[in-house]
């Protein structure tokens, strides 16, 4: 099955910029999407098909993705986007296609 | 406003089954594919099932096929996963989430995102 890994933390200073990288085999050939969560709350998309941005998601959060690797950069890190963010892809050659990375705690000093 | 609402949680002996239910609103469901995904305690997420609008298209995780059934009814703008022979590790809180929606062929085999979520209903399967 398809495997996505992400580092386990990340630390930046507020001001800032934070990479937070996904890596799997050609993932630059899927999609990938992005989820911050916060303590307690449930996921939020911030970066869907790589680098598009919902409706409301600052423009800070950037992505990008080619060969084995994806990024999720933000911009001018502020303390409130301290929190867990996860990649994921659809695997749609697998019978289990729903894949989520490990997550990344990202730490605002 | 889009909302889910999720229900059904509760403590479970291992070995028994349980029953989610995933409440609607806000948007015409019977037009959307939807999931469930499910964060043990400390844990990442993990996908766990997803089900296309008319049910044409049914996925699992191979840590719950034959054990878990997911379903819906577009008529009550509702979502279930019916939980079987469950156990220890089954221990998580299970969200519904919404695909975002996909016009073209392209963006179901690419997988759209899952662009709204429910709080999510804990499940706990401890003797």
């Amino acid at each position: 099955s398809y495997v996505l890994t992400q580092p386990p933390s990340v630390s930046v200073a507020p001001g800032q910029t934070a990479r937070i990288t996904c890596g799997g085999n050609n993932i630059g050939s899927k999609s990938v999407h992005w989820y911050q969560q916060k303590p307690g709350q449930a996921p939020v998309l911030v970066v869907y098909d790589d680098s598009d941005r919902p409706s409301g998601i600052p423009e800070r959060f950037s992505g990008s993705n080619s060969g084995n690797t994806a990024t999720l950069t933000i911009s001018r890190v502020e303390a409130g986007d301290e929190a867990d963010y996860y990649c994921q892809v659809w695997d749609s050659s697998s019978d289990h296609p729903g894949v989520f990375g490990g997550g990344t705690k990202l730490t605002v000093l | 406003e889009v909302q889910l609402v999720e229900s059904g949680g509760g403590l479970v002996k291992p070995g028994g089954s349980l029953r989610l239910s995933c409440a609607a609103s806000g948007f015409t469901f019977s037009s959307y594919s939807m999931n469930w995904v499910r964060q043990a305690p400390g844990k990442g997420l993990e996908w766990v099932s997803s089900i296309s609008s008319s049910s044409s298209y049914i996925y699992y995780a191979d840590s719950v096929k034959g054990r878990f059934t997911i379903s819906r009814d577009n008529a009550k703008n509702s979502l279930y996963l019916q939980m079987n022979s469950l156990r220890a590790e089954d221990t998580a809180v299970y969200y519904c989430a919404r695909d975002r929606y996909c016009s073209s062929t392209s963006c179901f085999v690419k997988g759209p995102p899952f662009d709204y979520w429910g709080q999510g209903t804990l499940v706990t399967v401890s003797s």
